[in-house]
C-alpha cells in the first residue's frame, strides 16, 4: 500500500523563524513529489519535484527532493503570519493507463506563525 | 473567470439519504478527482476520472459513486451506504496524465 508520512503534524513559530517541513514516501512507480498550502479551503498548488536535488524556489519557499533517501522537505524562511496554513505533500505516481495523475496525500502539518 | 466550483458550500444529510456534491471546471481539464478531507488525515482519493465517460474507484470507493458525462462535470453521490459521511471534500482537475491538480472550494457535508 502507497503511503505518504508527514512531520512534525504541528508547529508553532514566531515570525521571522525558518521551519522545515518533511515528507517521507512509500510509493510504488513513483514519479513526482507535489506541495500544496491549504489555509481554509482549496489547497493551493507550491511545487512538484521530480528529480533528485534540484532546489525550487518560489520567494521565502522552496523544496527538494531526495528519490534514494525517499523524502522531500519544504523550507519556508522569514516567516510571516500569512504562511499560517495547512502544508500537505502528495506523492505521484507513473503506473500508466488510467493510474497517471493519481496522488497519494500526507496527513499534512499544520504550520502557525505568531506576530 | 477560469476555476473550479462546488456547490453547496454546506449540505445536510439525513439518516437513509442520497445526496450529490456538485463540480463543475471551465479549465479544459480532461481529468477530474474526488477527495475526502478528515481531521488529522490528510487527503484521502474516493474516485478519479481521466476522459469523459471512463472513472475508476479510488481508496475509499465504498458507499460513493459518480458519474461523467460531460468534460465539465463530474458530481458525486454520497449513498445511505455511507456510513460515516460527515467530512470536507474537495474536488480537483487537471490535463490528462499530468500530476498537478487543482482544486475546489470543497463542500462540508453533515449529517443530521
Amino acid at each position: 500500500e502507497d503511503k505518504v508520512v508527514q512531520s512534525p503534524l504541528s508547529l508553532v513559530v514566531h515570525e521571522g523563524d525558518t521551519v522545515t517541513l518533511n515528507c517521507s514516501y512509500e510509493v510504488t512507480n513513483f514519479r513526482s513529489l507535489l506541495w500544496y498550502k491549504q489555509e481554509k479551503k482549496a489547497p493551493t498548488f507550491l511545487f512538484m519535484l521530480t528529480s533528485s536535488g534540484i532546489e525550487k524556489k518560489s520567494g521565502r519557499l522552496s523544496s527538494i527532493l531526495d528519490k534514494k533517501e525517499l523524502f522531500s522537505i519544504l523550507n519556508i524562511t522569514a516567516t510571516q503570519t500569512g504562511d499560517s496554513a495547512v502544508y500537505l505533500c502528495a506523492a505521484g505516481v507513473n503506473a500508466g493507463g488510467t493510474s497517471y495523475g493519481k496522488l497519494t496525500f500526507g496527513q499534512g502539518t499544520i504550520l502557525t506563525v505568531h506576530p | 473567470d477560469g476555476g473550479i466550483t462546488q456547490s453547496p458550500k454546506y449540505l445536510f444529510r439525513k439518516e437513509g439519504q442520497n445526496v450529490t456534491l456538485s463540480c463543475e471546471q471551465n479549465l479544459n481539464h480532461d481529468a477530474m478527482y474526488w477527495y475526502r478531507q478528515d481531521p488529522g488525515q490528510g487527503l484521502r482519493l474516493i474516485y478519479y476520472s481521466q476522459i469523459v465517460n471512463d472513472f475508476q474507484k479510488g481508496d475509499i470507493a465504498e458507499g460513493y459513486s459518480v458519474s461523467r458525462e460531460k468534460k465539465e462535470s463530474f458530481p458525486l453521490t454520497v449513498t445511505s451506504a455511507q456510513k460515516n459521511p460527515t467530512a470536507f471534500y474537495l474536488c480537483a482537475s487537471g490535463p490528462q496524465k499530468q500530476e498537478t491538480q487543482y482544486f475546489g472550494p470543497g463542500t462540508r457535508l453533515l449529517v443530521l
